[in-house]
């Protein structure tokens, strides 16, 4: 199976930019959640999709949206980019149950100047 | 949310088992506790998970305690390519991870 592939790899925006960051899935998969990493707040939830409805959200600015289409693929979008925003952003895709390990992909590297 | 307490940091010799700890006494009835570990440069990936019951997988054995507010993972053997970022996570039914620090797991050879 292949992996959760997230594009692009590394971005570079300027404030005030919007970006839109893609995930596409494990197959079969119909949960994906996104994720923000920085060295110093770690690992933090943004939000989860299961079936294209957002299941779930965590404490985000609504600067920060998402959507899931049909066939599981994600996308994420940040509005109005701050400095602060620089981040990896990880998505994971799931069967959607607690009890299904999560996959993740390697992360979109996004840098905001 | 439940939240994790781990060490920050854990020294092992190659080829000795190692137990990272982890405290979780927030954690409801139905949360699963999974286990990630990040290597540098790479996403999270997939360690073992259980509800109460110890499990055993090809990379990992999972100690839960009986009350489950704690539970180990083991590795049975470090090897340097076990050296990574570990983060015990109790997972409710809206995959909302809530990350800790995790323990940064250093392997001597």
């Amino acid at each position: 199976k292949a992996g959760v592939t997230q594009t692009p790899r590394y971005l570079i925006k300027t404030r005030g930019q919007q970006v839109t960051l893609s995930c596409s899935p494990i197959s079969g998969h119909r949960s994906v959640s996104w994720y923000q990493q920085t060295p110093g707040q770690g690992l933090q939830f943004l939000f989860e999709y299961f079936s294209e409805t957002q299941r779930n959200k965590g404490n985000f600015p609504g600067r920060f949206s998402g959507r899931q289409f049909s066939n599981s693929r994600s996308e994420m979008n940040v509005s109005t980019l701050e400095l602060g925003d620089s981040a990896l952003y990880l998505c994971a895709s799931s069967s959607g149950t607690n009890n299904s390990p999560l996959h993740f992909g390697n992360g979109t590297r996004l840098t905001v100047t | 949310d439940a939240k994790t307490t781990q060490p920050n940091s854990m020294e092992s010799n190659e080829e000795e088992p190692v137990h990272l700890p982890c405290n979780h006494s927030t954690i409801s009835g139905t949360d699963y506790i999974h286990w990630y570990r990040q290597l540098p440069s790479q996403g999270p990936e997939y360690v073992i998970h259980g509800l109460t019951s110890n499990v055993n997988n090809r990379m990992a054995s999972l100690a839960i305690a009986e009350d489950r507010k704690s539970s180990t993972l083991i590795l049975h053997r470090a090897t340097l390519r076990d050296a990574a970022v570990y983060y015990c996570i109790p997972i409710n039914a809206g995959n909302m991870l809530t990350f800790g620090g995790g323990t940064r797991l250093m392997v001597k050879p």
